[in-house]
């Protein structure tokens, strides 16, 4: 069973740090790996998409980063903005056998970032 | 274009009662997903329609919820009789073509049972 770990659970720093967000999964049998934000009272927003063939993926300040073979994925922030502060969650794409595709989430890194 | 819309925002009910929950996907995404958000559990998959099947029911509580999907495209979730641990936020998800898709989430609905 697809166990996914998140750390730190909480992270407060202040404007303008570049900061990482860690990720861990129990099976690498993934197809991919899925970066979310989701703000308080809301849904969530996806914000990249590592495919297991790749190694990394950017967005604008945003660069998340996958190995498949030691099961991490990070996701990196830089120049934080108080507008980054929100729960980051990441989830993987179980590949293959009856959950194929089912997402697995972490319980997710609650973000401050303080003027 | 419109996003995913689910109704009501917010649900108060009393135990043992049955509500239903509603999902608007994307226009033309034809894979839905619902998943349930409570304190201490994180976020959980409940069940997946790809079209009108569900190939996967396995995140389901117990057979007290039920989901259905008409046309490709509403969603209802049901919850028959109610219990306090059915409260949380249920959250609806649709992607353009399958489960390998990027998902793109509704606001939730909030359910609170009395």
């Amino acid at each position: 069973k697809q166990e996914v770990t998140q750390i730190p659970a909480a992270l407060s720093v202040p404007e303008g740090e570049n900061l990482v967000l860690n990720c861990s999964f129990t099976d690498s049998a993934i197809y991919n790996l899925q970066w979310f934000r989701q703000d308080p009272g809301k849904g969530l927003t996806s914000l990249l998409l590592i495919q297991s063939s790749q190694r990394e993926q950017t967005s604008g300040r945003l660069n998340a980063s996958l190995d498949k073979s030691s099961g991490r994925s990070t996701l990196y922030i830089a120049a934080s903005q108080p507008g980054d502060s929100a729960t980051y969650l990441c989830a993987a794409a179980n590949a293959g056998g009856t959950s194929y595709g089912k997402l697995t989430f972490g319980q997710g890194t609650i973000l401050t970032v303080h003027p | 274009g419109a996003g995913v819309s689910q109704s009501p925002s917010n649900k108060v009910t009393e135990k043992g009662k049955d509500v239903e929950l509603r999902c608007d996907p994307i226009s033309g995404h034809t894979a839905l997903y619902w998943y349930r958000q409570s304190l201490g559990q994180g976020l959980e998959f409940l069940i997946y329609f790809q079209g009108n099947s569900a190939p996967d029911k396995s995140g389901l509580p117990s057979d007290r919820f039920s989901a259905e999907r008409t046309g490709g495209s509403v969603s209802t979730l049901t919850i028959q009789r109610t219990q306090q641990e059915d409260s949380a936020v249920y959250l609806c998800a649709s992607s353009p073509r399958g489960v390998l898709d990027t998902q793109y989430f509704g606001p939730g609905t909030r359910l609170t049972v009395l």
